[in-house]
């Protein structure tokens, strides 16, 4: 059974740096039938997809918010990371990591608990 | 961007109702299109992929149809566990977008 569990601050400040970390457990991160998700949803609001890495390490970023993401990963410890920079208490949001079956279809399949990030001073 | 729009947005019914929710997208989707359930404070569930497939461990009671741009999700008889926030998905095309959602709420 596939787990994802996310890791990092709750709360940022205005125009720093978001981090998060993704790691996953009963499954591999260079599995080539997957890659691997970041989708955020502010208070009350619906979903938004950020971008994915794959095992390969190239990523593909939702271009509203390209000029500030970065998703890399770490194969050695199974892990994905997401870093948005100048952020603004519009990006405060519960952040999802998620694993992306595209083998043939193309579903999230497994979410994370989701990890509430507040932006304010 | 494929924009996904659902209706309604919010939808009141009884226990052992069927209910259908539409998902409409700006442009086709073939069949790449998915359905999750998502109840306050959890991560989103997947129910329905590529349209019309049931994920492995959702009950049958649940079925998605439809292809190109317009799309439908039925709940055949409802449980009083249904009751959820209902999201339409679409994957022919980055950036993946979803549904505004659909609040389904018990009468």
């Amino acid at each position: 059974q596939v787990q994802l569990q996310e890791s990092g601050p709750g709360l940022v400040k205005p125009s720093q740096t978001l981090s998060l970390t993704c790691t996953i457990s009963g499954g591999s991160i260079t599995s080539g039938d997957y890659h691997w998700s970041w989708i955020r949803q502010p208070p009350g609001k619906g979903l938004e997809w950020i971008g994915y890495i794959y095992f390969s390490g190239s990523t593909y970023y939702n271009p509203s918010l390209e000029s500030r993401i970065t998703i890399s990963s770490d194969t050695s410890k199974n892990q994905f990371s997401l870093k948005l920079s100048s952020v603004t208490a519009a990006d405060t949001a519960v952040y999802y990591c998620a694993r992306v079956s595209s083998s043939s279809w193309v579903f999230f399949d497994y979410w994370s608990q989701g990890t509430r990030v507040t932006v304010s001073s | 961007d494929i924009q996904m729009t659902q209706s309604p947005s919010s939808l009141s019914a009884s226990v052992r109702d069927r209910v259908t929710i539409t998902c409409r997208a700006s442009q086709s989707v073939s069949s790449y299109l998915n359905w999750y359930q998502q109840k306050p404070g959890k991560a989103p569930k997947l129910l329905i992929y590529a349209a019309s497939s049931l994920q492995s461990g959702v009950p049958s009671r649940f079925s998605g149809s439809g292809s190109g741009t317009d799309f439908t999700l039925t709940i055949s008889s409802l449980q009083p566990e249904d009751f959820a926030t209902y999201y339409c998905q679409q994957s022919n095309r980055t950036p993946y977008t979803f549904g505004q959602g659909t609040k389904l709420e018990i009468k």
